[in-house]
């Protein structure tokens, strides 16, 4: 079942600029990961904030987790070309083993030089 | 540190047909997850193995089936092959637990004709 829901599902902004994205989920959780797809590859690990956190810096990435409003955003600063990938929301599936995740569906952010 | 790899590539199969894709974990992780994404979707859970037996499976049918090895590697055989199972496969490695961050591959992008 569809856990976290990326919005928008598309993004697309000029280099030097910010960008956000959204997560929503549905259940209770204790952590939240963010991860980047380049061109249909492997998922690279970006960060992971806890529920017990708020905020989380990591370089330009800056992520929030709001567990009141099962909500969680992504922001990259100062945005390059290289930064164009897909990003995805993980949680973790209690309903199943321990370490599985569950995937949104991506949000699709094109970066123009 | 060595990272997770992948083999092969990629592969074209025909509908019916029985393909095996394998997994190096990167060194020291004893927990792989297999994941299927589709075309233009987030990764889906397949399952999991942790020291050589299924910790886990997500909805799929039984012709998935996967073994761990000792030295953690893993395989992902799929039998009687459907269209439907064209995808990008991946592997992940973790400690396990379900705090844990999952290691990706680059993936195997599998076609079926």
């Amino acid at each position: 079942s569809q856990q976290g829901e990326e919005d928008p599902q598309a993004l697309s902004i000029q280099e030097g600029e910010n960008a956000t994205m959204n997560c929503s989920y549905k259940t209770s959780i204790n952590n939240l990961q963010w991860y980047r797809q380049n061109s249909g590859r492997g998922l690279v690990h970006l960060i992971l904030i806890r529920s017990n956190e708020r905020e989380k810096h990591s370089g330009r990435l800056r992520v929030t987790l709001d567990t009141s409003k099962k909500s969680s955003s992504l922001l990259i600063t100062a945005s390059r070309a290289a930064d164009t990938a897909s990003y995805f929301c993980a949680t973790p599936n209690y309903g199943g083993s321990q370490g599985n995740l569950i995937f949104g569906k991506g949000t699709k952010l094109s970066v123009k030089p | 540190e060595t990272g997770v790899t992948q083999s092969p590539t990629h592969l074209i199969k025909t509908r019916g047909q029985q393909v095996t894709l394998r997994c190096s974990s990167q060194s020291g992780h004893n927990t792989v997850s297999w994941y299927q994404q589709a075309l233009g979707q987030g990764p889906q859970f397949i399952f999991q193995y942790y020291r050589e037996e299924e910790n886990g499976r997500g909805n799929f049918p039984p012709r998935f089936s996967g073994l761990q090895f000792p030295n953690y590697s893993s395989e992902l055989n799929v039998n009687a092959l459907e269209l439907d199972d064209s995808a990008l496969y991946l592997c992940a490695s973790s400690l396990g637990g379900i705090t844990d961050t999952q290691y990706f591959g680059p993936g195997t992008r599998l076609t079926v004709l």
